[in-house]
């Protein structure tokens, strides 16, 4: 089945600098890539998603890259504020609506 | 913004029991899932339900777990006899019809087995 792996694990940044969060996926019939903030104790909350035939997407501050051939994408965030702390999760989805996360990330962004 | 909602917040049940879940999917959502995050670990899938029935369920949803939409709101998660292993965090989701549509997630329910 589906593996998603997630790095780094944790990620302590400047306020202001950017943020990268990189995952890799092994089913190539991937199609949809979403990323889920979650706050200590809230929702995961849906940030941005990506579909398979999209490499790049934006809104605002946050971006999404998939590069298919290689089966990796990834999250960057630009000028980054403390109230982006939070643990990130990649997810992918192959077949059927089963979604498959990354083991998460856990973003300190410091004031 | 119409959100889904799970109760009860926090479960504490002793090993054994029968646990149920709820969960309130967003009104025009047609797709329902459950996940489960035990401490520590990856978020990782239980089942997905559609017309009434389960569409896909992964190998933790073993005999001991089962799923109903008992009336037109709630959506329910049944672990019959609950193992200590069964203790995690339980997330609902749902989402609407179609190909890769974003899924919304419940606060969960963390279930404690005593």
């Amino acid at each position: 089945g589906e593996n998603v792996e997630q790095h780094p694990s944790t990620l302590s940044v400047q306020e202001g600098d950017s943020a990268v969060i990189k995952c890799t996926y092994s089913d190539s019939a991937s199609n949809y890539f979403p990323w889920y903030k979650q706050e200590l104790g809230k929702r995961p909350q849906l940030i941005i998603d990506i579909r398979s035939n999209v490499g790049e997407k934006k809104d605002q501050r946050i971006a999404v890259t998939l590069n298919k051939t290689a089966k990796h994408f990834s999250l960057h965030i630009t000028e980054t504020q403390p109230e982006d702390s939070a643990v990130y999760f990649c997810a992918s989805k192959a077949a059927g609506n089963k979604l498959t996360f990354g083991g998460g990330t856990r973003v300190l962004v410091k004031p | 913004e119409p959100e889904v909602t799970q109760t009860p917040s926090h479960q504490v049940t002793q090993m054994g029991q029968e646990v149920i879940l709820r969960c309130v999917p967003i009104s025009n959502h047609l797709y329902f899932y459950w996940y489960r995050q035990i401490l520590g670990q990856k978020v990782e899938f239980l089942v997905s339900f559609y017309n009434n029935e389960i569409s896909e369920k992964s190998e933790i949803f073993d005999d001991q777990f089962s799923v109903e939409r008992p009336d037109g709101s709630n959506f329910t998660l049944k672990i019959r006899s609950t193992k200590l292993e069964d203790s995690a965090m339980y997330f609902c989701a749902s989402s609407v019809e179609g190909l890769n549509q974003p899924q919304h997630f419940g606060d969960g329910t963390r279930l404690s087995i005593l």
